[in-house]
């Protein structure tokens, strides 16, 4: 069975620039994550899709931070424009829920690099 | 609202002795408490998980965590350890508000050095 997969692996761009990063979670699963790790530490959330709806973008900085999952499978997560703070690991993560709470499935993560 | 604390950012061990990576937890809620391993270059891989179920887990790779109420802790240990388990262990609690999914909450990891 394939992992969740994303892409690119790693980027680099310059400040200001756009970003955006895929994901591709594991075929069935419902629930799509994307996550923040920053160097050293653990991963935050930064969205939840249930299927093709946004449940939990309490912690998405959306001045510049944009998502979407218009089908309910595929996400893109976008950045513009992209800031030195923003270099991090990006986390994509996928599971099955029905109501109790199911393993979630990560990513190799892209890595970006904000120079 | 719901934390966890990892108390030691780096453990170093000899191959083939115990290993005890430490962890409190904070919830309002009863709480689901995971491990999550973290090899260099790749993904993020369960360990373990606490749902309510049995306090003693046993894991994957010979890992396990007792879930202590009257601690608030969920510390993971292995009785041997490889080579191998090299790598960033990451304590994890979610909260259940009448169940469902949630996002995870992290730890900020303990590094786990394998002297050999």
């Amino acid at each position: 069975e394939a992992g969740v997969v994303q892409s690119p692996r790693y980027k680099i761009i310059e400040k200001k620039q756009p970003v955006a990063f895929w994901c591709n979670p594991i075929s069935g699963h419902n629930t799509l994550y994307w996550y923040r790790q920053n160097l050293g530490q653990g991963p935050e959330l930064l969205i939840r899709y249930e299927n093709e709806e946004a449940v939990d973008d309490s912690q998405l900085p959306k001045d510049r931070f944009s998502a979407e999952r218009l089908k309910g499978v595929d996400s893109t997560l976008k950045i513009q424009p992209a800031e030195l703070g923003d270099s991090a690991v990006y986390l994509c993560a996928s599971s099955f829920e029905q109501g109790g709470l199911n393993e979630q499935f990560f990513g190799p993560g892209t890595r970006l690099t904000v120079l | 609202a719901q934390s966890v604390t990892q108390l030691d950012s780096h453990v170093s061990v000899s191959e083939g002795t115990p290993v005890l990576l430490r962890c409190n937890y904070s919830s309002s809620y009863s709480p689901s408490l995971f491990w999550y391993v973290q090899h260099p270059n790749k993904g993020l891989q369960l360990l373990l998980k606490y749902t309510s179920a049995a306090t003693l887990v046993k894991g994957i790779n010979g890992f396990e965590a007792e879930f202590k109420t009257s601690e608030t802790s969920f510390h993971l240990t292995k009785p041997s350890a490889h080579m191998s388990d090299a790598a960033e262990y990451f304590c994890v609690v979610s909260g259940k508000k009448g169940g469902g999914a949630d996002g995870l909450t992290f730890g900020k990891g303990t590094h786990l050095i394998i002297q050999p």
